[in-house]
């Protein structure tokens, strides 16, 4: 079983519409979740840190179900810009020294 | 905000040979460095890490004679790949954390292609 696993689309959506990702992982000891953005042959960003109570940063949304090991990400008013793929991140030691574990991503694609 | 610089960008070379990847933390002290490698359409797989001053602790399958990870200052990290065979091209990237900061700065790795 894969730790965190994503759906890897392609999401083809119309631009300004809503778009919505999800993700689940495995681990259960996982402390520290994240989405983070990776353009084509670029180095991942960090869109937005993921806490339980769920939080929001202008168009995006993230929501953490710790029960059901899930988590989501929700995009409003998409643009050409956000085209990229959006990796689910988990860190089981919550800022310890361990490493991220990635989701594959999810590609997503703003049509004009 | 904090920078990590990384380079080579791209390198291609011939299989056999060796290649050294360097990671810089450019404006503050990287107390662990992470090293990653992501093949084409897969997720990155995390495949050693490193603290300053002490031996890197590798992922289970990532072999540590075949990847020489040295993090001698908190600046500098590299990551040597020995004997370079084609199935070692891939995206590799960096990723570097400071004492006791939540975040983690990336790289902007390098894509080698051994041939």
């Amino acid at each position: 079983r894969k730790e965190v696993e994503q759906d890897p689309g392609p999401f083809n959506v119309p631009e300004g519409a809503t778009v919505a990702f999800n993700c689940t992982y495995s681990n259960s000891a996982s402390q520290s979740f994240f989405w983070y953005r990776q353009d084509c042959r670029k180095e991942p960003k960090l869109l937005m840190s993921v806490y339980s109570s769920g939080n929001e940063d202008g168009r995006f949304t993230a929501q953490l179900n710790r029960a059901s090991q899930y988590i989501s990400l929700l995009i409003r008013d998409s643009k050409l810009s956000d085209s990229a793929t959006y990796l689910c991140v988990v860190n089981i030691a919550g800022g310890g020294a361990d490493g991220l574990t990635f989701g594959k991503g999810t590609h997503l694609i703003i049509q004009p | 905000g904090a920078v990590v610089s990384q380079h080579p960008s791209r390198v291609i070379c011939k299989s056999g040979t060796s290649v050294k990847i360097e990671c810089r933390s450019l404006d503050f002290q990287a107390t662990t460095m992470f090293w990653y490698r992501q093949f084409p359409k897969q997720s990155l797989m995390l495949m050693a890490t490193s603290n300053e001053g002490s031996k890197a602790t590798y992922e289970q399958g990532v072999e540590k004679d075949k990847f020489l990870i040295n993090h001698a200052s908190l600046t500098l990290s590299t990551l040597t790949v020995t004997s370079a065979h084609p199935e070692d091209s891939s995206f590799y990237i960096c990723s570097a954390r400071e004492g006791g900061n939540y975040g983690y700065t990336f790289g902007s790795g390098t894509r080698l292609t051994v041939v």
